[in-house]
């Protein structure tokens, strides 16, 4: 079936430490996109990209990297310079802006 | 910029009342989305409907309905004889047509439904 595989489900980071979340979409879609959500809140955008090797800043990119070597793959590292990383991350993909997005199961992130 | 509210934060009903879910948006685009996700408690999104700026039609899907007014820039969400497998959170997106920000998404705050057997 197509689909986005989120993973880990959950993930504890340490202090100082990066972590990186794994979006792998076999969906054919150009455009990938990485979400983040709090409780109560709606989902913010942190970084989203429009074809390969070609990523762009969203409402809240600083502290997260993303690279974007193939199609399929569209990995989030959350930085130690990120002070406050517990959420909910939610990784998506579209085949043209616009369009739908399709949503993975996301990745709870939380501090030991 | 663009933005949307849902100023309901939580309704609560019981099962096969009929329930509402408002949203308001703003932007300065003539060429507009809107979308309407649905989170159960799993997480993830599932989308449920996408209407262009141009198409001011009801639509019906089932048990749901949307009604688009562009005078009072609302897209409200109706969900007709409401079942316990709707209880989750719905939440309302918009994205504009122009330039860069055609990949944005812009999400309101989402309203958490609870029906009640």
């Amino acid at each position: 079936d197509g689909g986005i595989t989120q993973s880990p489900k959950y993930l504890f980071r340490k202090e100082g430490q990066n972590v990186t979340l794994s979006c792998e979409q076999n969906l054919n879609h150009d455009a990938m996109y990485w979400y983040r959500q709090d409780p109560g809140q709606g989902l913010r955008l942190i970084y989203y990209s429009q074809i390969v090797n070609d990523f762009q800043k969203g409402d809240i990119a600083e502290g997260y990297s993303v690279s974007r070597e193939k199609k399929e793959s569209f990995p989030l590292t959350v930085t130690s310079a990120q002070k406050n990383p517990t959420a909910f991350y939610l990784c998506a993909s579209s085949i043209l802006p616009n369009q739908p997005q399709h949503f993975g199961d996301g990745t709870r992130l939380s501090i030991l | 910029a663009q933005k949307v509210t849902q100023a309901q934060t939580e309704i609560s009903v019981v099962e096969k009342e009929d329930v509402t879910l408002d949203c308001v948006y703003e932007t300065r685009d003539t060429t507009y989305y809107l979308f309407w996700y649905k989170q159960p408690p799993s997480g993830e999104l599932v989308f449920l409907i996408r209407r262009n700026s141009f198409d001011e039609q009801n639509e019906i899907s089932g048990r749901y309905s949307w009604n688009f007014q562009k005078s009072t820039s609302s897209f409200n969400f109706t969900i007709t004889a409401s079942q316990v497998v709707d209880s989750a959170v719905y939440f309302c997106a918009l994205s504009e047509a122009g330039g860069g920000s055609n990949y944005k998404l812009t999400f309101g705050k989402g309203t958490l439904l609870t029906v009640n057997p």
